[in-house]
């Protein structure tokens, strides 16, 4: 079975602190993603890697930034959070098919708050 | 970005109702699949679709691939209390050869009544 951890399921940070958000991957994936989920708003696209140090800037990007050493790893930054960054938090990875698109496997979420 | 189009966006239901939702586009979809969230949980697949008019049973679950490509439907039989929870459609729009981003739909909030 796929497994997606993230480093931590709930978090509470300060308006300006910088916070890294890391998510694992165990199956050797290409691709990486995160999104952040809000009420009434479903799972918007941050960024996400199609290879190691790899990056591409999904629907709403400003505010984070992301880094990718190694393949199974993805990382989320805020490089100084602001209260409307709480939210859900939610790492996904899947294989490269070479096809029509894939199944995302996702990770459990940090639910982050800023105060 | 594109979003889809699910509904019904909430359902109250009593133990051992069937359930239907859907999820429709105004492109066509190469791929469809469908997520179930849980409280405070990350979504997890349930059923992946690749083909029009497909139709893939997972246990009470089964799930369709519309003729049209624009469209796919779930079918939850007999539901049990662990059914509640959100169901999120996904696809990946036709012409994204190669791009593994995936385009998610609005989700349908499921609740059965004690």
């Amino acid at each position: 079975d796929v497994k997606v951890t993230q480093s931590s399921r709930y978090l509470v940070k300060r308006t300006g602190e910088k916070v890294f958000l890391e998510c694992v991957q165990d199956m050797d994936h290409e691709n990486m993603f995160w999104y952040r989920q809000d009420p009434g708003l479903g799972l918007r696209l941050i960024y996400f890697s199609y290879d190691v140090k790899m990056k591409e800037k999904g629907d709403i990007p400003e505010g984070y930034s992301v880094s990718r050493e190694k393949k199974e790893r993805f990382s989320l930054i805020l490089e100084s959070a602001s209260t409307n960054q709480t939210s859900m938090y939610l790492c996904a990875s899947s294989p490269t098919s070479g096809s029509w698109g894939n199944e995302q496997f996702f990770g459990p979420g940090t639910r982050l708050t800023v105060l | 970005g594109q979003q889809l189009n699910q509904s019904p966006q909430s359902m109250f239901i009593q133990e051992g109702e069937d359930v239907s939702m859907n999820c429709t586009s105004s492109s066509i979809f190469n791929t469809w699949l469908w997520y179930k969230q849980d409280p405070g949980e990350g979504p997890v697949l349930l059923i992946a679709l690749y083909k029009a008019g497909e139709l893939t049973s997972n246990g009470r679950l089964t799930a369709q691939f519309g003729i049209t490509r624009k469209d796919s439907f779930l079918n939850i039989s007999a539901s049990i209390p662990s059914d509640v929870g959100i169901y999120f459609c996904a696809g990946n729009p036709r012409g994204n050869f190669g791009n593994e981003k995936l385009t998610f739909g609005t989700g349908t909030r499921l609740t059965i009544i004690p």
